[in-house]
């Protein structure tokens, strides 16, 4: 199976900019997804393959990478981005990250 | 409006059985492939089931295979998930989730919670 590595947890001021990062275990080509979920809630996605907006989500949230290394960016992040965010793949079966902890400070 | 509504949640005894559903509307459900993934509590994200549109393939997680089974009734729009010999390492929010042609799954329900425990 294809393993995603993404860092456990991050904490950032409203206003920063915040990358979070996935690095999988063999190459996925673009087929990397991205997706918050908040306490309590479903997951919602935010990113697919790689770099696209899914529908309704704001453009403060972008997505880069191929291959193996791949980066969510939110820019500006606000206080209401307090989530747990999973990266996904979707080239080699179907695996997800262990999600990384956004706390807003 | 895109809507995946899950039902069947409860608490059963390890060794036994249960069944979940997931209605869908707003969307052609017979057209896409569907998913059951799962998250234990204060857990990441674990996919488990996948089957086509037609039914013509069903794929599962290894932690699964064997135990548990996915189908769907295009008829009714509902998808299901039948599990056996349930571990209390089953003990999770079970979600189903529509998946879109390039992977992602753009859906998903809101979730039931499944307690496998003496």
């Amino acid at each position: 199976d294809t393993v995603l590595t993404q860092s456990p947890a991050l904490a950032v001021s409203p206003g920063e900019r915040v990358s979070i990062s996935c690095r999988a275990s063999e190459g996925v080509n673009s087929y990397m997804h991205w997706y918050q979920q908040k306490p309590g809630q479903q997951p919602k996605l935010l990113i697919y393959k790689a770099s696209n907006l899914a529908s309704g989500v704001p453009a403060r949230f972008s997505g880069s990478g191929s291959g193996t290394d791949f980066t969510l960016t939110i820019d500006p992040v606000e206080a209401d981005d307090t989530a747990t965010y999973f990266c996904q793949q979707s080239w080699n079966d179907l695996t997800f990250g262990s999600g990384t902890k956004l706390e807003i400070k | 409006e895109v809507q995946l509504v899950e039902s069947g949640e409860g608490l059963v005894q390890p060794g036994s059985s249960m069944k979940l559903s997931c209605v869908a509307s707003g969307f052609t459900f017979s057209n896409y492939g569907m998913n059951w993934i799962r998250q234990a509590p204060k857990k990441g994200l674990e996919w488990i089931a996948l089957i086509y549109y037609d039914s013509s393939s069903k794929y599962y997680a290894d932690s699964v295979k064997g135990r548990f089974t996915i189908s769907r009734d295009n008829s009714k729009n509902t998808l299901y998930l039948e599990m056996n010999s349930l571990r209390s390492e089953d003990t999770a929010m079970y979600y189903c989730a529509k998946l879109n042609y390039s992977g992602p799954f753009d859906y998903w329900g809101q979730g039931v919670m499944v307690t496998v425990s003496s």
